[in-house]
This record gives C-alpha cells, sequence and structure tokens, in this order.
C-alpha cells in the first residue's frame, strides 16, 4: 500500500534561514506527489504538486520541492523563511490509478524572529 | 466565491445527539471527499463520491452516513455522536474519476473545515 512519512513532525528555524521539509514516500511506481499547508484554524492549501513534468517543482510563497526518484523523496525548501510561514505542513501522495490522496502525518514550521 | 464551503464552522454537541455537516463546491468537480483530522492533526479519507455514488468508504462506523444529491454536494450526517468523533472534519473536492479513466495529477481543493466538539 501507498504511504508517506514525513521525518520531522516539528521543524525550527530562525527567520531568514533556510527550510527543509522532508518528505519520503513508498511505492514501486512513483505516484503524484504533493505539499500542502494549512494555517492555524484554516483549511489545507496547495502550495505545489509533482506530475512527472519537471522534478523541481515551484510552487506559491517561494517554496520548491524536488523529486528523486532514486530516493523516493520530495522534501519541500523554501531559501529564507518568513514569519508569516509558520504553519503546518503535509506531504501528500496520490498513487496514479486510485483517486485516494494519502497524507503524511504533518509537520509544524516554527519560525524564530 | 468560495471554491468549497462547509457549514457549520464549528459545532458543540452533547454526547447522543444527531448532526450534520454540509459541503458544497462550485468548482464543476465530479469527485468530493470527507477527511477526519484528529487532535494530532493526523488527515484521514473517510468517505469518497463520484457523480453521487459512492466510491470509498473507508473503516468508518456506520454511525457516519455521507449523502451526495448532485455532485456539487456531499453532506455527513453523524448519528449517536461520541466523545471520540471530536475533529475537524473537511470536506474535499477534484476532478477524480471519469470512467476508467482517473485524473490522479490533480489535487484536491480542501473546504474551511467543520470543528466538532462533543461534550
Amino acid at each position: 500500500a501507498q504511504s508517506v512519512t514525513q521525518l520531522g513532525s516539528h521543524v525550527s528555524v530562525s527567520e531568514g534561514a533556510l527550510v527543509l521539509l522532508r518528505c519520503n514516500y513508498s511505492s514501486s511506481v512513483p505516484p503524484y506527489l504533493f505539499w500542502y499547508v494549512q494555517y492555524p484554524n484554516q483549511g489545507l492549501q496547495l502550495l505545489l504538486k509533482y506530475t512527472s513534468a519537471a522534478t523541481l517543482v515551484k510552487g506559491i510563497n517561494g517554496f520548491e520541492a524536488e523529486f528523486k526518484k532514486s530516493e523516493t523523496s520530495f522534501h519541500l525548501t523554501k531559501p529564507s523563511a518568513h514569519m508569516s510561514d509558520a504553519a503546518e505542513y503535509f506531504c501528500a501522495v496520490r498513487p496514479r490509478r486510485t483517486g485516494k490522496l494519502i497524507f503524511g502525518q504533518g509537520t509544524t514550521l516554527q519560525v524564530k524572529p | 466565491d468560495t471554491a468549497v464551503s462547509q457549514t457549520p464552522k464549528y459545532l458543540v454537541t452533547q454526547m447522543g445527539n444527531d448532526k450534520s455537516i454540509k459541503c458544497e463546491q462550485n468548482l464543476g468537480h465530479d469527485t468530493m471527499y470527507w477527511y477526519k483530522q484528529d487532535s494530532k492533526k493526523f488527515l484521514k479519507i473517510m468517505f469518497s463520491y463520484n457523480n453521487k455514488e459512492l466510491i470509498i468508504n473507508e473503516t468508518v462506523p456506520n454511525r457516519f452516513s455521507p449523502k451526495s444529491p448532485d455532485k456539487a454536494h456531499l453532506n455527513l450526517h453523524i448519528n449517536s455522536l461520541e466523545l471520540g468523533d471530536s475533529a475537524v472534519y473537511f470536506c474535499a473536492s477534484s476532478q477524480g474519476f471519469s470512467g476508467h479513466l482517473t485524473y490522479s495529477n490533480y489535487g484536491y481543493t480542501f473546504g474551511s473545515g467543520t470543528r466538532l466538539t462533543v461534550v
């Protein structure tokens, strides 16, 4: 069965520092991959998605993610953290032959001034 | 202009009551979903409907009954509410299935959630 693992339930960075949130998937066939962000008391917003067009995917708010098949990873990065980036981030997979979006456990990003 | 709207946003009720949460999408999507987010923020799919047909039914107590009157609406009715039902429930939609063809490269669009508290 498809699964997705986010390493680190809590990540803390200083404002202006690099943000790196890790995501690994388990599948013999690369699924479609997504990153969502959830701000406090809000719904989930799509940050970016990998759909096999390009391995480096750019999203909203300066985030990007790189798909690495050899590492079964889809890590999310941002060169310089902003206070407004503090939120919960979810990696998700959607197998190519089903419609079910499966989420990782989530990573809380804290940004310190 | 809200793409996926849920009502109510907050719901506080006593154990044993029956309650409903409504969801509507105006994106023209053919598939809708209910997710439950627990206190540890874990998101788990509960149900999915494609063109009013139930296509995903995870291991959910049968006190939970989804209803889709048309492809733009998916409601969730919960009977005999229990303390453990307290969670945030999210509705979502996507362009999902069309016959045997899936549009899996589409993400989902989520509503803003309904926070259910059972006391």
